[in-house]
């Protein structure tokens, strides 16, 4: 069975820095690229960033480029977001989500999700 | 980037009627690579077609997707009550965008 559980949301201030992880099992997980998806409270689903499934390729939204970075540890089936200079708007919950095939196709597995708050 | 438009906002049905959800893109969607999900409160979002058409694992018969180019639908055909959710349309085919969802609410 396919697991993706999120971990490492939380409060921050605006300005810092905190990193999300993902650990998947269930799955080929190096053979799979893998993206973070946030939707903030309320409102519809903003996808964040994609990592190959090497990892040798990365894709950020506008609106966390140079902000935000993706990685992946292939050796320990795991997910990384690391996220710096938070603004109150990337207040959201965050979702690691699985392609349906290795290299494109839409997302057929998502974790429950890690709230991140930045708020002073 | 392709822009998703959905319609209507809110669509409000009682149980046994039939929905009917479009999905419209700024620029055709290429091989139809098209996705819906449904999404509940406090929950994931769940995949329930791919490639415009395509019913995803275990999703049951009623929910059928169609549509090309820059016009798409989702339609179910007769509503459960666990039908009730938040639908949304993405695009996976020129990265990726979702539609701004559209809430099917029991009338």
């Amino acid at each position: 069975e396919v697991q993706l559980v999120e971990s490492g949301g939380g409060l921050v201030q605006p300005g810092g820095s905190l990193r999300l992880s993902c650990a998947a099992s269930g799955f080929t997980f190096s053979s799979y690229s893998m993206s973070w998806v946030r939707q903030a409270p309320g409102k519809g689903l903003e996808w964040v960033s994609t990592i190959s499934d090497s990892g040798g390729s990365t894709y950020y939204a506008d609106s966390v480029r140079g902000r935000f970075t993706i990685s992946r540890d292939n050796s320990k089936n795991t997910l990384y977001l690391q996220m710096n200079s938070l603004r109150a708007e990337d207040t959201a919950v965050f979702y690691c989500a699985k392609r349906q095939t290795p290299n494109y196709g839409p997302f057929d597995y998502w974790g429950q999700g890690t709230l991140v708050t930045v708020s002073s | 980037e392709i822009v998703l438009t959905q319609s209507p906002g809110t669509l409000s049905l009682s149980p046994g009627e039939r929905a009917t959800l479009s999905c419209r893109a700024s620029q055709s969607v290429s091989s139809s690579y098209l996705g819906w999900y449904q999404q509940k409160p406090g929950q994931a979002p769940r995949l329930l077609i791919y490639g415009a058409s395509s019913r995803a694992t275990g999703i049951p018969d009623r929910f059928s997707g169609s549509g090309s180019g820059t016009d798409f639908t989702l339609t179910i055909s007769r509503l459960e009550p666990e039908d009730f959710a938040v639908y949304y349309c993405q695009q996976y085919g020129r990265s990726f965008t979702f539609g701004p969802g559209t809430k099917v609410d029991i009338k």
